[in-house]
């Protein structure tokens, strides 16, 4: 069963903080690593691909892998109320084309 | 990335009918996929659409429930048949970034069965 796990939330953070959500995933032959961004009646937006071990930062957004580990973490710098949305974490199993296991997303709350 | 159309955008039908979606992109790629994401859930992976073949169908899903056309290399469509409450989701379309493995997804079709 390949499954991918995430805190469901609400994860509530203060505006200006840092937000961290977390990614474990159970198949150690995953390749490739997505965090995707939905807000409330709307389709997901990938914010973050990571596909080797270490940190990707892009603007306020650093993305962390741990293969040996088998996990990836997306922490939010600067939280702003506009980061309020569902965190999807998703895993391509598959070296080409889409064998993407999703996670159940964890809904944060940035707080004005 | 490619920018992925979908249409209807939501509709309420009755049990028992069937729904067409539509999925146009503006480039042409190899591989299409549908999700399904039913109410507070996450995305499940249905079927892959390749072009001038037969869909592929994932655990739990099959043809006949979820018939899916793949004319040519810029379009596709997923059929929801004979209905029931429980198929009431958001239906998503998407593609892949040319072999990047990055998926980008159309709007979504909202659809509630009564």
């Amino acid at each position: 069963q390949k499954e991918v796990e995430q805190n469901s939330g609400p994860l509530s953070v203060p505006e200006g903080a840092i937000a961290s959500l977390n990614c474990t995933y159970s198949d150690r032959g995953s390749q490739s690593f997505f965090w995707y961004r939905q807000y409330s009646g709307k389709s997901p937006e990938l914010i973050m691909s990571i596909y080797s071990n270490g940190d990707k930062e892009d603007g306020r957004f650093t993305a962390q892998l741990n293969k040996a580990s088998q996990y990836v973490s997306l922490l939010i710098r600067d939280s702003q109320p506009s980061d309020s949305a569902t965190y999807l974490c998703a895993v391509n199993m598959r070296n080409y084309g889409q064998n993407f296991v999703f996670g159940p997303g964890t809904r944060l709350s940035v707080l004005p | 990335s490619a920018v992925i159309s979908q249409k209807p955008s939501r509709d309420i039908c009755q049990r028992g009918t069937s729904l067409t979606i539509q999925c146009q992109v503006d480039s042409q790629v190899t591989m299409m996929f549908w999700y399904r994401q039913q109410p507070g859930q996450s995305l499940t992976l249905i079927a892959t659409a390749n072009q001038g073949s037969e869909a592929t169908y994932e655990s739990g899903f099959v043809i006949d429930k979820f018939p899916i056309s793949r004319p040519n290399l810029t379009f596709s469509t997923l059929t929801v048949s004979n209905m029931s409450p429980e198929d009431s989701s958001i239906y998503l379309c998407s593609v892949d970034n040319r072999g990047n493995t990055e998926a980008f997804f159309g709007q979504g079709t909202r659809l509630t069965v009564v």
